[in-house]
């Protein structure tokens, strides 16, 4: 079945760059996309990325993609401590209107 | 521009009381789903819909209901509140797409439902 797999937490120092990973199950995703959550509220889209795209960079964040390996990836650089939330990963099935989210990493960020 | 706005945002039940949780959206989207929040599981889709009159159950619908009568409206029903039910709930919306479009979610702020 669809599953997505993420690690729970992360902690990095200002200034750093934050690597969040994540893995998938369904190989025919069309889309995939990175949600970011602060406390006390709902989920906000952060970046997507196509399945026929390897990267994509928006500013501060990267976004790899290995489809043979199944796995994504998005990297903060200069994270401050704005950056503190829960990071979600998420995949969009191959019917187009499910969306299946991983378990959420929650990044600290230490000034 | 108001977006997806669920109510309430806070709500405390008894066993066995029940409750609806509200949710709307202003931007015209066919889609409308219901999610559960619970620590360190992540999301879990309880119902979704893809149009007015159309509901569907997601992966953990038992002990909810769901009915879209309007493109804007989509209220989740708890008829027997159990203290399993005690989670966070989110409601989202997304354009309709055709297969291999772009249609990220957009989420209310969610209601914290706490049953005891």
């Amino acid at each position: 079945g669809e599953d997505v797999e993420q690690s729970l937490f992360l902690s990095v120092r200002e200034g750093d760059s934050s690597v969040i990973n994540c893995t998938y199950t369904d190989s025919s995703s069309t889309y995939l996309y990175w949600y970011k959550q602060e406390p006390g509220a709902g989920l906000q889209l952060l970046t997507y990325i196509f399945s026929n795209m390897d990267m994509k960079q928006d500013q501060r964040l990267t976004v790899l993609l290995n489809k043979k390996d199944k796995h994504l990836s998005l990297r903060i650089a200069d994270t401050q401590t704005g950056d503190s939330a829960i990071y979600f990963c998420a995949e969009l099935n191959t019917g187009g209107f499910k969306t299946i989210f991983g378990a959420g990493t929650r990044l600290f960020v230490k000034a | 521009n108001a977006g997806v706005t669920q109510t309430p945002k806070f709500r405390i039940l008894k066993i066995g009381q029940s409750m609806t949780l509200q949710c709307t959206q202003d931007m015209n989207h066919n889609y409308m789903y219901w999610y559960r929040q619970d620590p360190g599981m992540g999301l879990k889709l309880i119902y979704y819909s893809v149009g007015a009159g159309i509901t569907d159950k997601g992966e953990v619908p038992n002990g909810y209901n769901v009915s879209r009568s309007t493109t804007e409206d989509f209220p989740l029903r708890l008829e027997l509140a159990a203290p399993s039910q005690t989670s966070v709930y989110f409601c989202a919306s997304s354009p309709q797409s055709d297969r291999g479009q772009n249609s990220p979610l957009h989420f209310g702020n969610g209601t914290r439902l706490t049953v005891t």
